[in-house]
């Protein structure tokens, strides 16, 4: 069975913060990597994807992947309240166009 | 522009209604998704349409039933169904299939089955 693992939460970190979210994922055939953010009762936005061993940057967000050891990784830099939401990981194989989708981590980022 | 439109935004239907779910994208995309979505839960991937053929059909019942029109827009069909269908319904769409192409989720549509 295909796993993308996140803890689920909440994580809380203050203002100005740097929030790190985790994922682990247990198919070595995966090769792309999405980062997702969903506000309560909205759909998903896609943040980031990465494709590649090592950082990938856009804004105050960094995304980073370890194939060695199956984690990915985002980063929040300058966290805001407007962050607080649900993030989902999402993996795909290479032969494959199904997402496969952690259970989603809750940030809450307290004034 | 990385639109998805979906209509409509809020459905309630009855056991023996016949509705249908509509989806849009004008980004040239060749791949369109289904997904539905419990609350605290993930998106569960139901269909995907490439090049407006069905690829994949995670044995979704009968009572949902896909067509793809032409390549922007996507329809699920709906009847017959059980109050545990209840969900947010998911449209995305994709560039093409493959592991390089980012997925874009349309805004929903909450469905509630009475």
């Amino acid at each position: 069975q295909k796993e993308v693992e996140q803890n689920s939460g909440p994580l809380s970190v203050p203002e100005g913060a740097i929030a790190s979210l985790n994922c682990t994922y247990s198919d070595r055939g995966s090769q792309s990597f999405f980062w997702y953010r969903q506000y309560s009762g909205k759909s998903p936005e896609l943040i980031m994807s990465i494709y590649s061993n090592g950082d990938k940057e856009d804004g105050r967000f960094t995304a980073q992947l370890n194939k060695a050891s199956q984690y990915v990784s985002l980063l929040i830099r300058d966290s805001q309240p407007s962050d607080s939401a649900t993030y989902l990981c999402a993996g795909r194989s290479y032969n494959t166009d199904k997402l496969i989708f952690g259970t989603g981590t809750r940030l809450q980022v307290f004034p | 522009d990385t639109e998805v439109t979906q209509t409509p935004k809020h459905l309630v239907m009855g056991m023996t209604n016949k509705k249908s779910l509509k989806c849009e994208q004008h980004m040239g995309h060749r791949a369109m998704y289904w997904y539905k979505q419990k609350a605290k839960k993930p998106p569960e991937l139901m269909f995907v349409y490439s090049y407006e053929k069905l690829s994949i059909n995670e044995s979704v019942p009968s009572r949902f039933s896909p067509e793809c029109p032409n390549s922007s827009l996507l329809n699920l069909h709906l009847h017959a169904l059980q109050p545990e269908d209840s969900a947010l319904y998911l449209c995305a769409s994709s560039q093409g299939t493959g592991r390089a192409y980012e997925q874009y989720f349309g805004p929903g549509t909450r469905l509630t089955v009475t």
